[in-house]
């Protein structure tokens, strides 16, 4: 079975501060990908990063890097340099192959409020 | 970048009607459409995946005959909640995926579901 773990249920953070939002993982299946969205208040899912299983580096797209510890089975995401507009809900979200369709499955989400 | 669009964003409905929720991929021919509800505050949860010209898998607890899926073309899902009750009052999401060999799903804006 798959599980995707957020312990964080909200997160603060001082504008142009780091954040760290965690994330664990667990699944039998050696290939799979870990993906971050956003879901600001509006709600649609954006898409921020992605790392596959068997990538050597850790992902980094802008400011959103992706630390993976695959051994830890971790996948923090690491936002730098925070805004205002970073405030909203973070979900973690993995795709394991076995699973024929490839569907998504989440973690239960962060809320990240910048402050000013 | 790949465009999902969903309509309507929001809806209200009264108890024992149905309501149609269209997902459509404006840019990119999409194999696969996926369906999520999400409650205030919660997370994703995977209704069903659909193919084209094909019948949707829906998961585990899913009524399929009250929550009808049609994907009749590669650019077109449909979701119709029928016979609605107040409990079937929701966020619906849908994502579209390219191919196989795509990791990545994009998100339709999501359609807000109001039964009274």
């Amino acid at each position: 079975a798959q599980k995707i773990t957020q312990t964080q249920p909200g997160m603060f953070v001082q504008e142009k501060e780091a954040v760290t939002l965690d994330c664990t993982y667990d699944t039998s299946d050696p290939s799979y990908g870990l993906f971050w969205y956003k879901q600001p208040s509006s709600g649609e899912m954006i898409f921020l990063i992605y790392q596959g299983s068997y990538d050597q580096q850790n992902a980094t797209e802008g400011r959103y890097s992706l630390n993976f510890q695959k051994a830890r089975k971790s996948a923090n995401l690491v936002i730098s340099a925070s805004q205002l507009g970073d405030s909203a809900m973070y979900f973690c979200a993995m795709r394991v192959r076995q699973t024929g369709a490839n569907n998504l499955f989440f973690g239960t989400g962060t809320r990240l409020t910048v402050i000013p | 970048g790949a465009v999902v669009s969903q309509h309507p964003s929001w809806v209200i409905c009264k108890s024992g009607t149905s309501v149609k929720i269209e997902c459509r991929s404006l840019d990119f021919q999409a194999t696969t459409m996926f369906w999520y509800r999400q409650f205030p505050k919660q997370s994703l949860m995977l209704m069903a995946t659909s193919n084209e010209g094909s019948k949707a898998t829906y998961e585990q607890g899913v009524e399929k005959d009250k929550f009808l899926i049609n994907h009749a073309s590669l650019t077109l899902s449909t979701l119709t909640v029928t016979s609605a009750h107040p409990e079937d009052s929701s966020f619906y999401i849908c994502s579209a995926r390219e191919g196989e060999a795509s990791y990545e799903q994009y998100f339709g804006p999501g359609t807000r579901l109001t039964v009274t």
